[in-house]
């Protein structure tokens, strides 16, 4: 079946520690996003990219890196200069730009 | 600027009961596109709907309807003899402007509780 995974579902970062969260898709979507998801807030765009190679910042991209090496995967860094890393992290892909988002089941990073 | 206002941050009801989830919306474009998500305890957010600016006309699916009004810019979410199984957070979204390139906008949710 086809879909997006995230990995891992729950993941700590320690001070001053880089991390990447995974994200692949085997919908031959073209376009994919990251979100940020706080308790009872909405959700905030990290980064997007509309096609490899490519990638855009969003509204909160300070603190993140990304990089669009292949067309399946999408992976996030949270780099130490995120200061507040603790958050839901959801992954998103759609086949155009009228189409509805499809989501990952998110991976949730704490800090020790 | 373009918003997305879900003013309940959180609902309660009885099961069987109706339910409705407001969603008011700001946008300069003549056309575009709006959303409904459901984010269950696993975290995953599943697409429920998607809607048109230009069609107008209200949709049901089931035990959920959607009312469009693009007069007051509300797209509200009814959920009809709601479950337990419906509890959930549930966003409300529009698309960006000029094409929405760049995702969705999405509001702050609100959380349905459905007592049994």
């Amino acid at each position: 079946d086809g879909g997006i995974t995230q990995s891992p579902k729950y993941l700590f970062r320690k001070e001053g520690q880089n991390v990447t969260l995974s994200c692949e898709q085997n919908l031959n979507h073209d376009a994919m996003y990251w979100y940020r998801q706080d308790p009872g807030q909405g959700l905030r765009l990290i980064y997007y990219s509309q096609i490899v190679n490519d990638f855009q910042k969003g509204d909160i991209a300070e603190g993140y890196s990304v990089s669009r090496e292949k067309k399946e995967s999408f992976p996030l860094t949270v780099t130490s200069a995120q200061k507040n890393p603790t958050a839901f992290y959801l992954c998103a892909s759609r086949r155009g730009l009228r189409e509805k988002l499809l989501f990952g089941s998110g991976t949730q990073l704490s800090v020790l | 600027a373009q918003k997305v206002t879900q003013a309940q941050t959180e609902i309660s009801v009885v099961e069987k009961e109706d339910v409705t989830l407001d969603c008011v919306y700001e946008t300069r474009d003549t056309t575009y596109y709006l959303f409904w998500y459901k984010q269950p305890p696993s975290g995953e957010l599943v697409f429920l709907i998607r809607r048109n600016s230009f069609d107008e006309q209200n949709e049901i699916s089931g035990r959920y309807s959607w009312n469009f009004q693009k007069s007051t810019s509300s797209f509200n979410f009814t959920i009809t003899a709601s479950q337990v199984v419906d509890s959930a957070v549930y966003f409300c979204a529009l698309s960006k402007p000029g094409g929405g390139a760049d995702g969705l906008t999405f509001g702050k949710g609100t959380h349905l509780i459905i007592q049994p």
